[in-house]
Formats: C-alpha cells, sequence, structure tokens
C-alpha cells in the first residue's frame, strides 16, 4: 500500500472529466519517452510511448503530447475512470543503446466518482 | 501468462542478512534490468542486462550483485543487508529500445 506521509504532486478530477498530467524532462538528447501507470501495490504498467520524431501519439482513451522545445511530456486521459486511479510516471531514454530510463517523480491521479 | 515474475514478493529480514530476489520472464526479450523504488515512489534503474551480459550498472553498493544465468533469468543478490536497502525492487524486461514490461515487485523490510 501508500507508505504513510507520501507527498507526491496530486491531480484531483471528477469522473468523466478529461485529465492532463504534465512532465518536464532535463535531457535534450532523449529520443524516446513513456507514460507509465502504477496503481497500489503493482508493477508500473506500460501505457504509451512516444519518440522524438512525433509531436503527438493516440491510444485508446489517451494521447501523449511531446513538445522539444521546451523539455515538455503531457498525458491526457479522456473521460476519466476510477480505475484510472494510479500513480503515473513519466520516462525519458537518455541512451538508445542501453535503454536506461530516467523515471519523473511520478503524479498522483485521484478520481472522484 | 506470458509475464515478468519475481520471488519473493515480500521479503522481512534483519540487517546483516545475505539476500537474493529471483526474476524470470518468458517474454523472450533479451534485455533485463533491476530497479529500485524508494518510500517516496522514486525509480531508479540499478542494472541491466542484455543476452546476459552486463550493460547498465548505476552507482549502487557492491553489496548488490546481479546474475543472469540466461537470458530469461535475472537474479539480485544482496550481502549484508542495510536498513536503507528497504525499497520495492522491480525487475523488468524489453526488446531493444523499446517499452520495459515490470514484474510485480518484492518489497524488501530490512529490520
Amino acid at each position: 500500500g501508500e507508505s504513510v506521509g507520501l507527498h507526491l504532486p496530486t491531480l484531483s478530477v471528477q469522473e468523466g472529466d478529461n485529465s492532463i498530467i504534465n512532465c518536464a524532462y532535463s535531457n535534450s538528447a532523449s529520443d524516446y519517452f513513456i507514460w507509465y501507470k502504477q496503481e497500489s501495490g503493482k508493477g508500473p504498467q506500460f501505457i504509451i510511448d512516444i519518440r522524438s520524431n512525433m509531436d503527438k501519439r493516440q491510444g485508446q482513451r489517451v494521447t501523449v503530447l511531446l513538445n522539444k522545445t521546451v523539455k515538455h511530456l503531457s498525458l491526457q486521459i479522456a473521460a476519466t475512470q476510477p480505475g484510472d486511479s494510479a500513480v503515473y510516471f513519466c520516462a525519458e531514454n537518455r541512451s538508445g543503446a542501453t535503454n536506461k530510463l530516467i523515471f519523473g517523480t511520478g503524479t498522483l491521479l485521484a478520481v472522484q466518482p | 501468462d506470458t509475464a515478468v515474475s519475481q520471488t519473493p514478493k515480500y521479503l522481512v529480514t534483519q540487517m546483516g542478512n545475505d539476500k537474493s530476489i529471483k526474476c524470470e520472464q518468458n517474454l523472450g526479450h533479451d534485455t533485463m534490468y533491476w530497479y529500485k523504488q524508494d518510500s517516496k515512489k522514486f525509480l531508479k534503474i540499478m542494472f541491466s542486462y542484455n543476452n546476459k551480459e552486463l550493460i547498465i550498472n548505476e552507482t549502487v553498493p557492491n553489496r548488490f550483485s546481479p546474475k543472469s544465468p540466461d537470458k530469461a533469468h535475472l537474479n539480485l543478490h544482496i550481502n549484508s543487508l542495510e536498513l536503507g536497502d528497504s525499497a520495492v525492487y522491480f525487475c523488468a524486461s524489453s526488446q531493444p529500445a523499446t517499452e520495459q514490461y515490470f514484474g510485480p515487485g518484492t518489497r524488501l523490510t530490512v529490520t
């Protein structure tokens, strides 16, 4: 379960609303970005990825936007559902050959019914 | 089920002990990883093996030793456990330059 006193950035949304989770990355040489969802007591689960030659990619109810100019990544979730409640991480691949991922600090998405 | 699996899920042990965590993937991936997630949910790479060869070795105490008997397994052995080693350890696997698939995690508590 969650640790007592855990203070992650939190986004609280109403069920059915759209959610936008933001992430800033640091290395302009990073060329591959991934969003992961981590539910309580589970491992991170792949949601969607994007390579640096794209600025937008869509999946089922999710969209990732990449702005390389300001080194910013966002995850948009349409029609947020209670099952979307989790911690969301962005990750950047700084070294393509080794596939080394650097994870962001995570954002807790809390969906209110 | 095709997946990344880890054992044990929970591990409680005393300081100074030596313990191992096992990881197996049946996804046919060439690369496997170990991550540490601390109490603030910060997730950091520790090691990576590609076809049994070590390719990432972050600044980790040498009390931590990964072992890859074959490309489907990557075990993590920890000697002389310390309080600060308490964390959740995740194994992951991938093909080159693609998304990584994570195991369910092993919660290690050192008392």
